[in-house]
């Protein structure tokens, strides 16, 4: 079966420091991946995705960056990080019409 | 350019009354179309999905929406609340590119109240 793993399920770190989120799948190959992030009291937003190996379209301009270095693996990054990037960060992959989210990952930016 | 529109943010119904939760799309092409509940600090669950088939979807844990294109909704029901139906709901549609996207809307709190 299909499993998507997204760690660590909570982080807090101070601005300016570096930021990298990992994502994997499992089960399936060639999935299409998703970054999306939930500022608080804020619907979901779609930061980045992938619909391949190196092949990351961004969605919105901001202070992140994903990398997807092998099929089954996307990484958010951050070189520094601003206040604004505090919020709650969901991985997702799908095929055909099926969509998986991972858990999330609660970033707190102080 | 698809989009979605939930209307209400907060929603609060009592234990077994009916739930309702409204969400309109807009989209150039035949959409599909998802509910998600998410829980606090959870990831997304899938409640429910169209993808072109029967217009009346029944999900999990008692939930169904019906797809009417000529009202451009798909609000989600549930007959009688339970104090643990209390979450954020959330209403997608998925992008008619090949990227496989999902839009959202900016997702419904529901309240249930004992």
């Amino acid at each position: 079966s299909q499993t998507i793993h997204q760690w660590p399920a909570t982080l807090v770190q101070p601005v300016g420091s570096p930021l990298s989120l990992e994502c994997t799948v499992e089960g399936t190959s060639n999935p299409n991946l998703y970054w999306y992030r939930q500022a608080a009291g804020r619907g979901l937003q779609l930061l980045f995705y992938s619909v391949g190996i190196g092949q990351i379209s961004s969605e919105v301009p901001q202070n992140l960056s994903a990398s997807r270095p092998q099929d089954r693996q996307f990484i958010l990054s951050s070189k520094k990080l601003l206040l604004s990037d505090s919020g709650f960060y969901l991985c997702a992959w799908s095929r055909a019409y099926g969509y998986t989210f991972g858990s999330g990952t609660r970033l707190t930016v102080v | 350019a698809q989009s979605v529109t939930q209307l209400g943010s907060h929603v609060s119904v009592s234990e077994g009354a009916l739930v309702l939760l409204r969400c309109n799309y807009s989209s150039s092409v035949p959409p599909y179309l998802f509910w998600y509940v998410q829980y606090p600090n959870q990831g997304l669950q899938l409640l429910l999905k169209y993808t072109s088939a029967a217009t009346l979807v029944k999900g999990i844990n008692g939930f169904e929406a019906e797809f009417k294109k000529s009202e451009t909704s798909f609000h989600l029901t549930k007959p009688s609340a339970h104090m643990s139906d209390a979450a954020e709901y959330f209403c997608a549609v998925k992008g008619s590119s090949n990227t496989g996207k999902l839009i959202f809307g900016q997702g419904t709190t529901l309240q249930v109240k004992p």
